[in-house]
């Protein structure tokens, strides 16, 4: 089946720097990725959603200036949390829209990065 | 945006059935889907149903229905201690095709 990978699983940065993670489709070519946040106990909120080759488009209150997204190629998107701080600390999933011979399409995640800024 | 609702908290011994409730409110929604978390990992798909579908049952795992009521449960029957996790419901809404999670229910499986 189809598989994202999401790098790295888990990074402890200082406040001030920037980190970028990764979420790559294995298998599968991803036209479309879907980037969430999850705060400890709490649903997934989603962030943005990126198109390969385009802008991405960001939920209402999410700082684009903050979260750069970045879809360059169809199997790699990418999260740069910029000047982090320690509110930036968080879990961050990445999912691709795959295909799926019954679903016509599904919904694959990574295994989610934890941010810790400090 | 839509809000999707389950109850926090469930516990159930091992080999007893578990439901788990989910209430949505977008009545446009195409597909409704259940996901399993487990601690510090990603989602897993454990099973899906298409909104014209009142059942869908695959192996232990059954999903329920109301479009009425916008009322969604995920049946776990013969439960194991493997199950403990946090359950997600989500719907598929929009011409954007975003997935809307609910926020989520802790099972716990003791023995």
């Amino acid at each position: 089946g189809a598989v994202v990978s999401q790098h790295p699983s888990r990074v402890i940065c200082k406040s001030g720097t920037s980190v970028k993670i990764e979420c790559r489709s294995l298998d599968f070519q991803a036209t479309t990725m879907f980037w969430y946040r999850q705060f400890p106990k709490q649903s997934l909120m989603l962030m943005a959603t990126s198109n390969e080759g385009s802008k991405a488009t960001y939920e209402q209150g999410v700082e684009k200036d903050k979260f750069l997204i970045n879809h360059a190629s169809l199997t790699l998107s990418t999260l740069t949390v910029t000047s982090a701080h320690p509110e930036d600390s968080s879990f961050y999933i990445c999912s691709a829209r795959a295909p799926d011979r019954i679903l016509n399409y599904g919904y694959t995640f990574g295994s989610g990065t934890r941010l810790t800024v400090v | 945006g839509e809000d999707v609702e389950q109850s926090l908290f469930l516990s159930v011994r091992e080999g007893d059935s578990s439901v788990i409730n989910c209430t949505y409110t977008d009545s446009s929604s195409t597909y409704l889907y259940w996901y399993k978390q487990e601690p510090g990992a990603g989602l897993q798909l454990l099973t899906y149903i298409f909104s014209n579908m009142d059942m869908k049952q695959d192996q232990r795992l059954t999903v329920l229905l109301n479009k009425k009521d916008k009322h969604l449960s995920l049946r776990i029957a013969d439960t194991q201690t493997g199950d403990s996790a946090i359950y997600f419901c989500a719907e598929l809404t929009g011409t954007a095709s975003k997935l809307t999670f609910g926020t989520g229910t802790r099972l716990q499986v003791t023995l």
